[in-house]
């Protein structure tokens, strides 16, 4: 199946700074990617719908100013987490959805641990 | 838009018992129905995915019922084993709008031994 990478899978920032996430399809090329965020014991928010080459699309509550989405190629989406503080401690999980994959079908990344003291 | 109800929100079972796990949804546009399995930090994986035009699949210990008219699914798993302990989430797509999913509010599965 297709495979998606993201990076860093863990990482922990002081308040007040930037953290930047990519995700990344391996072996297929991703024209949409999505932006999900997960706090513990809860379901996968989705946060925003990433186009390559246009602006995301946010869901209704997340700030665009504060979550920068960039899909600058078919292969790669960032997620910015700007001025982090310690609400937006959470697990960070991109997946893409591949144009081969059938329907609707999006393939997760590995997630990434955010701990912002 | 989208809204999916998952239940139960535990679940637990005996070593070879069946389980199984509703979700309604409520947007009658909605054709794609996934089921996620999601260890602990971990990657949501897609165990089994149904099509609305489809009203039941199965793979090997795994099935999943589509009513459409009722706007619910279940999955279903069989001979139940410890591995299959972990939370599992359905979602719903509709055509248009990216295609993206929204998922119900998770299971946590543990099969006793």
């Amino acid at each position: 199946g297709a495979v998606v990478s993201q990076h860093p899978s863990r990482v922990i920032c002081k308040s007040g700074t930037s953290v930047k996430i990519e995700c990344r399809s391996l072996d297929f090329q991703a024209t949409t990617m999505f932006w999900y965020r997960q706090f513990p014991k809860q379901s996968l928010m989705l946060m925003a719908t990433s186009n390559e080459g246009s602006k995301a699309t946010y869901e209704q509550g997340v700030e665009k100013d504060k979550f920068l989405i960039n899909h600058a190629s078919l292969t790669l989406s960032t997620l910015t987490v700007t001025s982090a503080h310690p609400e937006d401690s959470s697990f960070y999980i991109c997946s893409a959805r591949a144009p081969t994959g059938g329907y609707n079908e999006q393939f997760f990344g590995p997630g990434t641990r955010l701990t912002v003291l | 838009g989208e809204n999916v109800e998952q239940h139960p929100s535990t679940l637990s079972v005996q070593e070879g018992d069946s389980a199984v796990i509703k979700c309604t949804y409520s947007d009658s546009a909605s054709n794609y129905f996934p089921w996620y399995k999601q260890e602990l930090g971990k990657r949501p994986q897609l165990i089994i995915d149904i099509r609305s035009n489809v009203g039941e699949k199965k793979d090997q210990r795994i099935a999943v019922t589509l009513n459409k008219t009722a706007k619910h699914f279940s999955l279903h798993i069989t001979e139940t084993q410890p591995e299959d302990s972990a939370v599992y989430f359905c979602a719903a797509s509709r055509p248009g709008g990216g295609n993206k999913l929204t998922f119900g509010t998770g299971t946590q599965l543990k099969v006793e031994l």
